[in-house]
């Protein structure tokens, strides 16, 4: 089943904690990004990737990192987080930075404390 | 500046009833508009999508409508369900013209929370 994973689901931590969240896709998908979704703002990009190794800040990148080393995983890495980082988190893929359905990750759901 | 807005932000609805959504644009150069179903806490699913060329596309019970005159879409939801209680988010795709550029240049609305009553 194609499919956006992450991992995961519910994470409390704590301020300063450092922390990864993991994302894969079984697509074969050039394009994956990284979004927060927070109440009356909407999904707001973190982070995305065109490419294996390639990689650039979205909109709101401030306090977070990733990496992309294999075309499949797009980890999005929190080195100190903090009260401000809780938020709902989603992967998304796409097949190229052109395509035009964004295929979502179940969410996860981050709380720092 | 790019944008997505959509209306109204909130609404509750009898099950049975029809209800309206609302998307605005200021994208430009327009590539294609979709309507996504978010339930809570997950992740976005594609409904429709809608290009230039297309007024009218039905899902189901979803009805999407797009006029790129007046740079506005319309999700029409019929004989609703309390399982089309969600948020539901509009998303535009800019044109791309140049190399580089976030998003792929998708464009976000904030959502449209439906709840539908018993």
């Amino acid at each position: 089943e194609a499919q956006v994973t992450q991992n995961p689901r519910y994470l409390i931590t704590v301020t300063g904690k450092k922390l990864t969240v993991t994302c894969s896709q079984n697509m074969n998908h050039e394009y994956m990004s990284w979004y927060r979704q927070d109440p009356g703002l909407g999904l707001r990009q973190i982070y995305y990737s065109m490419n294996v190794e390639v990689t650039d800040k979205g909109d709101v990148p401030e306090g977070y990192k990733v990496s992309r080393k294999e075309k499949r995983n797009f980890p999005l890495i929190l080195e100190s987080p903090s009260p401000n980082q809780t938020s709902l988190y989603f992967c998304a893929s796409t097949p190229t930075r052109f395509g035009t359905e964004a295929f979502f990750g179940q969410g996860t759901r981050l709380t720092v404390v | 500046k790019n944008q997505v807005e959509q209306s109204p932000q909130s609404l509750i609805i009898l099950e049975g009833k029809n209800c309206t959504l609302q998307c605005n644009y200021t994208v430009s150069p327009f590539s294609n508009l979709r309507w996504y179903k978010q339930d809570t806490g997950r992740g976005p699913v594609s409904l429709t999508i809608m290009t230039f060329s297309e007024n009218t596309k039905s899902n189901g019970r979803y009805t999407a409508t797009l006029d790129a005159d007046t740079k506005q879409s319309s999700l029409h939801i019929t004989a609703s369900q309390l399982s089309d209680s969600a948020s539901y988010i509009c998303v535009v795709r800019a044109l791309f013209m140049n190399y580089g550029g976030s998003q792929g240049n998708l464009i976000f609305g904030k959502g449209t929370k439906l709840s539908v009553k018993p």
